[in-house]
């Protein structure tokens, strides 16, 4: 069974840009939570969704937003980036709940300039 | 506020020198503590899942222990190849997230 997978890898952006990573789960998977992860901070949570709806929140500003896709993909959106969002994103992928074993996917390194 | 604390936050250790890492944590209602091996720039992979105490769980050289206040990994007879971070998380039966602990990095010498 393929794995979670995120795409891009990699990006470069500069200060005020806006930014969209994608994260496609585990087949069958409903539940898709998203983490950015910081030398600092460690892993925190963003957003988690559920049949096309967030289910729960990080404290995150609201400059951090996400959608899921009736197939269950989901995107996280980044507007107005700022340099502390520098940071690896990872998306998890998990059967129905959120608190059901969560699988992660690669991750997505922003760099912001 | 749920809470994972993890010590040693790094841990150095000779290949074949056995040690445990520790995660301590506060949660009302624990559904689950979860152990994940993370690779620099890469993502968290999966080890295990506990669910109760006294649950014990073992994969290789890796054994996962729970009791109602922490959990432990026990690596046996690391080998080089060992070397990460362990993160462990948690999650409430009335939640829809995990919580992390900030990890502990792992690093076998041969």
């Amino acid at each position: 069974k393929a794995g979670v997978t995120q795409t891009p890898r990699y990006l470069i952006k500069t200060r005020g840009q806006q930014v969209t990573l994608s994260c496609s789960p585990i087949s069958g998977h409903r539940s898709v939570s998203w983490y950015q992860q910081t030398p600092g901070q460690g892993l925190q949570f963003l957003f988690e969704y559920f049949s096309e709806t967030q289910r729960n929140k990080g404290n995150f500003p609201g400059r951090f937003s996400g959608r899921q896709f009736s197939n269950s993909r989901s995107e996280m959106n980044v507007s107005t980036l700022e340099l502390g969002d520098s940071a690896l994103y990872l998306c998890a992928s998990s059967a129905r709940l959120a608190t059901d074993t969560q699988y992660f996917g690669p991750g997505t390194r922003l760099t912001v300039l | 506020e749920d809470q994972v604390t993890q010590s040693p936050e790094a841990l150095r250790l000779q290949e074949g020198e056995s040690s445990s890492l520790n995660c301590s944590y506060t949660v009302s209602g624990l559904r689950g503590l979860f152990w994940y091996r993370q690779d620099p720039g890469k993502g968290p992979e999966f080890l295990f899942t506990l669910y109760s105490a006294g649950e014990e769980k073992e994969k290789e050289r890796l054994k996962a222990t729970l009791t109602k206040k922490e959990s432990f990994l026990h690596i046996t007879a690391p080998k080089p190849e060992d070397s990460a971070t362990y993160l462990c998380a948690v999650a409430k039966a009335a939640g829809n997230k995990l919580t992390f602990g900030g990890g502990t990095r792992v690093l076998v010498k041969p």
